[in-house]
């Protein structure tokens, strides 16, 4: 079953805009991951927030954690074009497989210049 | 000094036949996956191997048959090819479990069933 949901599923911004993503989950997590994939690519992991965390910073990018609400934020600052892709949140699965990693089904963000 | 690498890329093939997919990663992981990613972008896990030893078969038909010669090495072998298998296969690797670490993914290999 599907554990991360993202949101909005499409966001289409102006370069140098702020864009902020959402992602929901159901159950308790260990971790929550932020992917990004570029059209044609495979996922390139951008940033792991572990749950007793609740932001962490990686250049550009801003994630936030509230495991009270079941939900985490992918917020990039001042976008470029190269940003553009689809941006997948992930969690280790729940009932103890750690082998796996549930996706949510994306965030198309589309950067124009 | 690609990290993880998959070939071929693409994949064209008629309905029953059967075909391979081969990845290996460089990084000195232990375990390694295989994903799907259907035409609405959904992804899905298919298989986990952890030191070549299978942990994760997701309720994948079985006419997808892994293998894992060695830690570096997950191939998929699919008998039988049918329309809905077509879709966009990921290969990942990653050191341990999803506890404390994030996935290397491989550049996917588009299969089309035709």
């Amino acid at each position: 079953s599907q554990q991360g949901e993202e949101d909005p599923q499409a966001l289409s911004i102006q370069e140098g805009e702020n864009a902020t993503m959402n992602c929901s989950y159901k159950t308790s997590i260990n971790n929550l991951q932020w992917y990004r994939q570029n059209s044609g690519r495979g996922l390139v992991h951008l940033i792991l927030i572990r749950s007793n965390e609740r932001e962490k910073h990686s250049g550009r990018l801003r994630v936030t954690l509230d495991t009270s609400k079941k939900s985490s934020s992918l917020l990039i600052t001042a976008s470029r074009a190269a940003d553009t892709a689809s941006y997948f949140c992930a969690t280790p699965a729940s009932g103890g497989s750690n082998y796996k990693l549930t996706f949510g089904k994306g965030t198309l963000l589309t950067v124009n210049p | 000094d690609t990290a993880v690498s998959q070939t071929p890329k693409y994949l064209v093939t008629q309905m029953g036949n059967d075909k391979s997919i081969k990845c290996e990663q460089n990084l000195g992981h232990d375990t390694m996956y295989w994903y799907k990613q259907d035409s609405k972008k959904f992804l899905k896990i298919m298989f986990s191997y952890n030191n070549k030893e299978l942990i994760i078969n997701e309720t994948v038909p079985n006419r997808f048959s892994p293998k894992s010669p060695d830690k570096a090495h997950l191939n998929l072998h699919i008998n039988s090819l049918e329309l809905g298998d077509s879709a966009v296969y990921f290969c990942a690797s990653s050191l341990g479990t999803y506890m404390n670490t994030e996935a290397f993914f491989g550049q996917g290999t588009r299969l089309t069933v035709v």
